[in-house]
């Protein structure tokens, strides 16, 4: 999968349940992304991280947590605060530095039921 | 923090005829400029980016122009086939230090008509 990992590919959420979308990267990427997409909503912001152990908030951070324990990992816990989750969720990498494209995960779509 | 504007949402062209979607950015540091092209249910993929030092970029049949005066940059796809059908995004980058992540705009949904 191109080096980036998402899993898993679908997920249902019961109401008031927090879940976890996993993101792994062997491509040596210093900084990791994680994005909500909706229809006609372009791709939002949630978190992103330049280096273990630091992360900063996106546009849209609410309801939503992050890890950055290993370079390779950044894992985003949906949590039971975010109201309206159903999406699909894109995890990407990058190199750091002047101006680098992303290189994005096949993502995870979530449904709350 | 950065803007970027991205016309039109919908874009419905003949086989063969030409594509161009337009964005326009609200910082002028912004110096890094990718698109992406992302298929039905898959993930955005890189398809050409272009730099601030430089107003066009070409590869095959898309080709992307910048104008850092107006901040406004496009993509061009000639002779368009049906697996173009997709929908386009545009980005911007302030690039460097903290200011590396890229903000896109909403996309453009191209369908190539046989």
């Amino acid at each position: 999968d191109g080096g980036i990992t998402q899993s898993p590919k679908y997920l249902f959420r019961k109401e008031g349940q927090n879940v976890t979308l996993s993101c792994e990267q062997n491509l040596n990427h210093d900084a990791m992304y994680w994005y909500r997409q909706d229809p006609g909503q372009g791709l939002r912001l949630i978190y992103y991280s330049q280096i273990v152990n630091d992360f900063q908030k996106g546009d849209i951070a609410e309801g939503y947590s992050v890890s950055r324990e290993k370079k390779e990992s950044f894992p985003l816990t949906v949590t039971s605060a975010q109201k309206n989750p159903t999406a699909f969720y894109l995890c990407a990498s990058s190199m750091v530095g002047q101006g680098s494209g992303y290189t994005f995960g096949s993502g995870t779509r979530l449904t709350v039921v | 923090g950065e803007n970027v504007e991205q016309h039109p949402s919908t874009l419905s062209v003949q086989e063969g005829d030409s594509a161009v979607i337009k964005c326009t950015y609200s910082d002028s540091a912004s110096n890094y400029f990718p698109w992406y092209k992302q298929e039905l249910g898959k993930r955005p993929q890189l398809i050409i980016d272009i730099r601030s030092n430089v107003g066009e970029k070409k590869d095959q049949r898309i080709a992307v122009t910048l104008n850092k005066t107006a901040k406004h940059f496009s993509l061009h796809i000639t002779e368009t086939q049906p697996e173009d059908s997709a929908v386009y995004f545009c980005a911007a980058s302030l690039g460097g230090g903290s200011n590396y992540k890229l903000t896109f705009g909403k996309g453009t949904l191209l369908t190539v008509n046989p």
